[in-house]
């Protein structure tokens, strides 16, 4: 089956760029969507089709996606970006969703 | 703006079949797909499976064996069924109304999700 990787953690600065990578065999030929869930909250999609953000989405995400890994980019970081991170890619093979195993952004 | 709302008992107990209705309010069912993911505490997310209004499914070969989703239009609801339980199960559940591209579904309309605990 295939698997999509995240690193478990990312830190930053507030202000700073932080980058979240989630790799996978050749992904960069299929399209990826990220969310970002806060605790205790649902998922929200925050980048898809690798660099598209939906209506209401800051400009500070954005996404891109080459050869093994996609990268998920927010600038100028603010503490209310702190959250857990999942890359998202459809397996379609097995007609099914790939999850990543989530990224934790601490901005501090 | 559409709204989903899972209901269901919260606890189940173990080999026995966990019961969970999603009900949609400001789209029709027989619209397109709705799907099912689950989160375990403290981890992250799954795809159980879909359903298309017209009844036809798919669901992730790691459950497939355990897992039926349906669809009742009349009621604007689908629901999921995962049988033979166990600890492993224990997750929030959570119904999605995906957003359909070419050959893959991206997730944009989330329920807030319910937690379901397998114990005895």
């Amino acid at each position: 089956s295939y698997d999509l990787t995240q690193s478990p953690s990312v830190s930053v600065s507030p202000g700073h760029t932080a980058s979240i990578t989630c790799s996978g065999d050749k992904l960069g030929d299929r399209y990826v969507f990220w969310y970002q869930q806060k605790p205790g909250q649902s998922p929200v999609l925050v980048i898809y089709q690798d660099s598209m953000r939906p209506s209401g989405i800051p400009e500070r995400f954005s996404g891109s996606n080459s050869a093994n890994t996609a990268t998920l980019t927010i600038s100028g970081t603010q503490p209310m970006d702190e959250a857990d991170y999942y890359c998202q890619t459809w397996d379609s093979n097995i007609n099914t969703a790939i999850f990543g195993g989530g990224t934790k952004l601490t901005v501090l | 703006q559409v709204q989903l709302q899972e209901s269901g008992p919260g606890l189940v107990k173990p080999s026995e079949t966990l019961s969970l209705t999603c009900s949609v309010s400001g789209d029709s069912i027989s619209r397109s797909y709705w799907s099912w993911i689950r989160q375990p505490p403290g981890k992250g997310l799954e795809y159980i499976g879909h359903i298309y209004y017209s009844g036809s499914t798919n669901y992730n070969p790691s459950l497939q064996s355990r897992v039926t989703i349906s669809v009742d239009t009349s009621k604007n609801q689908f629901s999921l069924k995962l049988s033979s339980v166990t600890a492993a199960d224990t997750a929030v559940y959570y119904c999605a109304r995906p957003a359909v591209g070419s050959g893959w579904l991206l997730f944009d309309f989330w329920g807030h999700g319910t937690l379901v605990t397998v114990s005895s």
